[in-house]
């Protein structure tokens, strides 16, 4: 059964310093990938996609991501974190299974420390 | 461009009440999912809509049901709501039925 995984639950970050959040993910097939970002209260903003082609992959607000079919991850990075990237991200695979959906992991709360 | 729009954003119900919870799909969009986020968790898939059909379900029971209208707008129902109904309604259109999604910035519901 797909599933995704995002193993860490809550992320402490000191402002300028880089970040990954990891994202394992299990499907058949090659899979769409998302990274959505929450902001407390909110909906849920698309960061960044994977759906073929180069692994890595540039998103808004300077975040980027790398497909590794290898490791089935899908894992999230920035290279200095501002205040404002204080959120709830979430990683999601996309699949077509009767009917196109997304599968969420249960999120990764990203905390930023002035 | 009008992004996806829900409404409304916070509402309270008594258990065993039904409620309808809307949603108006991205211009140029024909698809519309909704999705359950229950507090500390992920989003959960509850169905489909595609050209005013359901066009896939997740594992949510009956007294959930849907509706899309003709200009692609969508409606969730609830009917006798449970305490664990209390959560985030994520309504999300795209351009097809496999495309990527785009989110509304949700419902908020509580069941007292």
């Amino acid at each position: 059964a797909q599933s995704v995984t995002q193993p860490d639950i809550h992320i402490t970050v000191s402002e300028g310093a880089s970040l990954e959040l990891r994202c394992n993910y299990s499907y058949g097939a090659t899979p769409y990938l998302f990274w959505y970002v929450q902001s407390p209260g909110q909906g849920l903003q698309l960061l960044l996609k994977y759906f073929s082609g180069d692994t890595l992959v540039q998103g808004i607000k300077g975040f980027e991501a790398e497909f590794k079919r290898s490791q089935s991850s899908f894992n999230l990075r920035k290279p200095s974190v501002h205040w404002s990237d204080a959120a709830e991200y979430f990683c999601a695979v996309g699949f077509t299974s009767g009917t196109y959906k997304y599968i969420f992991g249960t999120g990764t709360r990203l905390k930023v420390l002035a | 461009e009008t992004g996806v729009t829900q409404s409304p954003t916070h509402l309270i119900k008594t258990r065993g009440q039904q409620v309808t919870l809307r949603c108006s799909s991205q211009s140029g969009h024909n698809t519309v999912s909704w999705y359950q986020q229950a507090l500390g968790q992920g989003p959960q898939f509850i169905f489909q809509y595609y050209r005013e059909e359901e066009n896939g379900r997740g594992n949510f029971p009956p007294r959930f049901s849907g509706l899309q209208f003709p200009n692609y707008s969508s409606e969730l129902n609830v009917n006798a709501l449970e305490l664990d109904d209390s959560a985030l309604y994520l309504c999300a259109s795209s351009r097809t039925e496999n495309t990527e999604a785009f989110f509304g910035q949700g419902t908020r519901l509580t069941v007292v």
